[in-house]
Formats: C-alpha cells, sequence, structure tokens
C-alpha cells in the first residue's frame, strides 16, 4: 500500500462548482498534514496545513481524520485560477521528510 | 518567496556522463531535500540531509549520491546518468522544527540524459 495515496483525477468543473479532493495516509503514527498546488512546470507550494479540528482559508477548508487515515480538500466556488495540481502530503515527524500523493489534477471550465 | 535557487534550470547531457544539480539556501534552514517528479509517480524522496555532512538515502536513491559541506549547499551527483534519469529535479528546504515542517521548493530543473 502506498503511503499517500489521491484521487487520481482529473477533476473537470465549472466555474462557481464545489469540488471535493480525498487522500489516505498509511502510517497512523504520522504527524503533519499538508495541501500543496503545483502549477503546471513550477514548483509544489504550501497551499495549507491540516488540522485535526479542520481549518478554513476562504473557500478552501481542509479536514482530517486519524481514526480513518484520511484527508480532505473542499473547495468552494472554483475559480479559473484555481486550476492546478493538487498534492497532499503528510509527515511522519518533525525530523522527516515530506512524503506526498501524486497529486490530482484539476481543471476549472469557463 | 524563500531564498532557493536551483542551477542549472536545464541540461541536456549524454549517457554515461556524471551531472551535478546544485540547490543554494538563503533561510538557513536545517533540512534540505531532493525529490525527482514524473508523469505517474509524483515527487520521489532521492536523498535528504539534516545538517552539514549529515545524509540519508530515500526512496529512488540508486545511482544518486550528495553532499552538503555547508549549511547553504546540497549538491545531487547524477554518477553516471542513464536515460531513466531524465526528469525534472526539485530541491527542498525546511526549518524541521515541531510544528513547522512546511517545506520551500525551488523553481527545478529539467535534466534530459540522451
Amino acid at each position: 500500500r502506498k503511503e499517500v495515496e489521491q484521487d487520481p483525477g482529473p477533476f473537470n468543473v465549472p466555474e462557481g462548482a464545489t469540488v471535493a479532493f480525498n487522500c489516505t495516509y498509511s502510517n497512523s503514527a504520522s504527524q503533519s498534514f499538508f495541501w500543496y498546488r503545483q502549477d503546471c512546470r513550477k514548483e509544489p507550494k504550501l497551499l495549507m496545513s491540516v488540522y485535526s479540528s479542520g481549518n478554513e482559508d476562504g473557500r478552501f477548508t481542509a479536514q482530517l481524520n486519524r481514526a480513518s487515515q484520511y484527508i480532505s480538500l473542499l473547495i468552494r466556488d472554483s475559480k479559473l485560477s484555481d486550476s492546478a495540481t493538487y498534492l497532499c502530503v503528510v509527515v511522519l515527524s518533525g525530523n522527516t521528510p515530506l512524503v506526498f500523493g501524486k497529486g490530482t489534477r484539476l481543471s476549472v471550465i469557463a | 518567496d524563500a531564498g532557493i535557487t536551483q542551477s542549472p534550470r536545464h541540461k541536456v547531457t549524454e549517457t554515461g556522463t556524471p551531472v551535478t544539480l546544485r540547490c543554494h539556501q538563503t533561510e538557513n534552514h536545517r533540512y534540505m531535500y531532493w525529490y525527482r517528479q514524473d508523469p505517474g509517480h509524483g515527487l520521489r524522496l532521492i536523498h535528504y540531509s539534516y545538517g552539514v555532512k549529515d545524509t540519508d538515502k530515500g526512496e529512488v536513491s540508486d545511482g544518486y549520491s550528495v553532499s552538503r559541506s555547508k549549511t547553504e549547499d546540497f549538491l545531487l551527483t547524477l554518477e553516471s546518468a542513464t536515460s531513466s534519469q531524465t526528469s525534472v529535479y526539485f530541491c527542498a528546504i525546511s526549518d524541521g522544527r515541531t510544528g513547522n515542517t512546511e517545506a520551500f521548493f525551488g523553481q527545478g530543473t529539467r535534466l534530459t540524459v540522451v
């Protein structure tokens, strides 16, 4: 089983739609969780951290379910500029490298 | 943006030649990483460093070596380049302290081995 697994995608959605991405991780001892965004031919950049209580940043909501080892990202009112690949990232501890999912590609269509 | 630069940004090399990629940071972060990104595989860790002269292997380390002689530089060497090492290489840095594990990435190096 892969350490971090994501929805395969691609997701093609119209502007204004709500879209959700899911991610599962295999190591129950994992401590930190993130969503990164990567634009075409660019480097990944942090979108948001994921906290146990769930967290929201504008149109983006991230949730963590430790019991099910499951992370989600919800994007409301999708914009054309949201088109990118979204990477689920898990860290076992502060001293271990980030482990990436393969990413889910989102295309928002006018 | 975090101060992290990779060089070269693009390189074409021949099979069997050695290649060295450089990652330079100005953030004084303890941790530095080399990842490669390929279609269908996502980002995979090659090697990482947790301090000067302290390095460890990642999941795809065969055919690669690294060195970190000072905090700001992390070198990745392909000892004898093969076509399977054609990829986009990303360097990343992180502070690594508990609760602060955000990683910042360089712009990537696109390597083609012919």
